[in-house]
């Protein structure tokens, strides 16, 4: 299957400062979605974006899809956005491979 | 809209029972339903893809006499741990998605945490 790695595995943040996460897959996808896992284990669709660039509020994200990569960029931050960060691959028989995650965490 | 719901939140029991775990699609119809397990600090781990009406499919390595899926409705699947061992204990999730779209997201449920004393 398609192999999915998140970089880096954990972040400390400071509030209001600005992050990036990367995703990097092993072969071409279909789909790529971020999420994110508050610390109550839901999980939340960031983005659907198999290429291109999207904003949302203080999220932004850009898949380059012909160099297999994602990134999510996080904007002046706050403790809320703490969590872990996944993304994930859809592969033609619709299921999602996911990365190892990383873990933010945002200091007051 | 697109809210996934599960019931238990959390369940403690002891070794050797089965416990029966529900996701529902509240304000749409899934066709497909996913499994996933999520051990602690580690990724989502698929289990099974479950399709209204039909056998669910599942990975390799998970025993499907041990974790039986059943999606009798276009908004309920259930995924019942047989003869639950301290083993089994972790994050269970469901997902669901519709038809339409090709599948493009699918929508997680809240989890449930089991623990097998």
């Amino acid at each position: 299957g398609i192999q999915v790695e998140q970089s880096p595995p954990d972040l400390i943040l400071q509030e209001g400062a600005n992050s990036t996460l990367r995703c990097n897959f092993s072969d071409s996808v279909n789909n790529l979605q971020w999420f994110h896992q508050n610390p109550w284990g839901q999980l939340i669709n960031l983005f659907y974006i198999p290429s291109g660039t999207k904003q949302n509020g203080r999220l932004s994200a850009t898949t380059v899809a012909t160099e297999r990569y994602s990134l999510l960029y996080i904007s002046s931050s706050q403790t809320t956005d703490s969590g872990v960060y996944f993304c994930a691959s859809r592969s033609n028989d619709y299921k999602l491979s996911f990365g190892a995650g990383t873990t933010v965490t945002v200091r007051a | 809209g697109a809210v996934v719901s599960q019931h238990p939140s959390r369940v403690i029991c002891k070794s050797g029972t089965s416990v029966k775990i529900e996701c529902r699609s509240l304000d749409f119809q899934a066709t497909t339903m996913f499994w996933y397990r999520q051990f602690p600090k580690k990724s989502l781990m698929l289990m099974a893809t479950s399709n209204e009406g039909s056998k669910a499919t599942y990975e390799q390595g998970v025993e499907k006499d041990k974790f039986l899926i059943n999606h009798a409705s276009l908004t309920l699947s259930t995924l019942t741990v047989t003869s639950a061992h301290p083993e089994d204990s972790s994050f269970y999730i469901c997902s669901a998605a519709t038809s339409g779209g090709a599948l493009e997201t699918q929508y997680f449920g809240p989890g449930t945490r089991l623990l097998v004393l």
